[in-house]
């Protein structure tokens, strides 16, 4: 069974702090994406990344995958309250059709 | 386009009774998904299908069954509700856009079985 797991489960941090949350598995994935999911709301996708080492940065966030495809980490600098929300991780492999999602990270931003 | 639309948004269910979740959508995805997640977890994948009259058992299946009779519409039939089915249910569709899957989300319907 594949799994994805992602620490930490909860982070409350106070506005214009930066903070890291980290998407691990055992499992090598051909891509992995971010997703952000707000109360009442369904998921949506933030970014996939598909290539070892890779890098991608949209606005304050960064986004990398493990030189290995097995990790991958978001780094939020200088956060801010519309930050808040779940942060689901989902990997995927090319020959299947199922994405897995970790357990998210629920991101709460302090004024 | 209205993306991945899902009714009802909430519903009440009593034990044993049964009811069909609806999602539709008009993106023209071959790939459509019913995940639920309960509160403060992620998302688990109780059945996909990768086109219409294809349809494939997720992580949960247990409880529920699905059809996919058009590319459009994929139901989601819980039979016999038990307070365990207590959760919001998600549809999501996606097209393969090599090497990945892009996934996009309904609004969710809230389900309460009492």
């Amino acid at each position: 069974t594949q799994l994805l797991e992602q620490s930490p489960q909860f982070l409350s941090i106070q506005e214009g702090e930066n903070l890291t949350v980290y998407c691990n598995s055992s499992s090598v994935f051909s891509s992995l994406q971010w997703y952000r999911q707000e109360p009442g709301e369904g998921p949506v996708l933030l970014v996939t990344v598909v290539t070892g080492g890779e890098v991608k940065k949209l606005k304050r966030l960064t986004f990398q995958f493990g030189d290995a495809r097995k990790d991958s980490s978001l780094h939020i600098t200088a956060a801010q309250p519309g930050d808040t929300g779940l942060y689901l991780c989902a990997g995927a492999r090319s020959s299947a059709s199922k994405i897995i999602f970790g357990s998210g990270t629920r991101l709460s931003i302090r004024p | 386009n209205a993306g991945v639309t899902q009714t009802p948004k909430f519903r009440i269910l009593k034990i044993g009774q049964s009811m069909t979740l609806q999602c539709t959508q008009d993106m023209n995805h071959n790939y459509m998904y019913w995940y639920r997640q309960d509160p403060g977890m992620g998302l688990k994948l109780i059945y996909y299908s990768v086109g219409a009259g294809i349809t494939d058992k997720g992580e949960v299946p247990n409880g529920y069954n699905v059809s996919r009779s058009t590319t459009e519409d994929f139901p989601l039939r819980l039979e016999l509700a038990a307070p365990s089915q207590t959760s919001v249910y998600f549809c999501a569709s996606s097209y393969y856009r090599d090497p990945y899957y892009e996934q996009y989300f309904g609004p969710g319907t809230r389900l309460t079985v009492t």
